[in-house]
């Protein structure tokens, strides 16, 4: 069965420092990857994606993320967090039937 | 243009009752899908439409909730005899095509329900 794994459940840094959110998965073929963010009273929001290709992919708002066939993970990564990225992340698979399996969601807190 | 919508937005509901809650795609989505966020369980998987046929309803907790989409388009949840351990995020997402390739799912705002 398809999962996701986020170790940490809340990371708290400093506006401006980098920022690396950890994801680990577990699935039979090549997954189909994700990155969506919850920001308080708003809809869950896409960030990135990995289908195929290549394995350094970008998204919006800065972020980015690495596939690592070899350590089944997909960290997701920004080098300069802003106030505004204090939200709810999620890491997720996708799986047959095209459901999403969502990880347990990583809380960014940033200090000022 | 318009995104995915649900109604209502929040929902406070007796135990014992039945509840519907109500999710409009967006339009030439032929997707859908419902999705419960409750804080034991995170966000899980409950069912899936292609069109108006749902191929998979493994998700579906238990036998009081069902699901119908017509017309391709606008969806119903329905929950009966509702218990507390229902309470939770009703999340509703859309996509344009659900038979290929995993495509980007496009959320809604959600409808919080609430069983007292």
């Amino acid at each position: 069965a398809q999962s996701v794994t986020q170790p940490d459940i809340h990371i708290t840094v400093s506006e401006g420092a980098s920022l690396e959110l950890r994801c680990n998965y577990s699935y039979g073929a090549t997954p189909y990857l994700f990155w969506y963010v919850q920001s308080p009273g708003q809809g869950l929001q896409l960030l990135l994606k990995y289908f195929s290709g290549d394995t350094l992919v970008q998204g919006i708002k800065g972020f980015e993320a690495e596939f690592k066939r070899s350590q089944s993970s997909f960290n997701l990564r920004k080098p300069s967090v802003h106030w505004s990225d204090a939200a709810e992340y999620f890491c997720v698979v996708g799986a047959w039937a095209q459901k999403l399996v969502f990880g347990q969601g990583t809380r960014l807190t940033i200090n000022p | 243009g318009a995104g995915v919508s649900q109604s209502p937005s929040n929902k406070v509901t007796e135990k014992g009752k039945d509840v519907e809650l109500r999710c409009d795609p967006i339009s030439g989505h032929t997707a859908l899908y419902w999705y419960r966020q409750s804080l034991g369980q995170g966000l899980e998987f409950l069912i899936y439409f292609q069109g108006n046929s749902a191929p998979d309803k493994s998700g579906l907790p238990s036998d009081r909730f069902s699901a119908e989409r017509t017309g391709g388009s606008v969806s119903t949840l329905t929950i009966q005899r509702t218990q507390q351990e229902d309470s939770a995020v009703y999340l509703c997402a859309s996509s344009l095509d659900g038979t290929s390739a995993i495509g980007e799912q496009y959320f809604g705002p959600g409808t919080r329900l609430t069983v007292t």
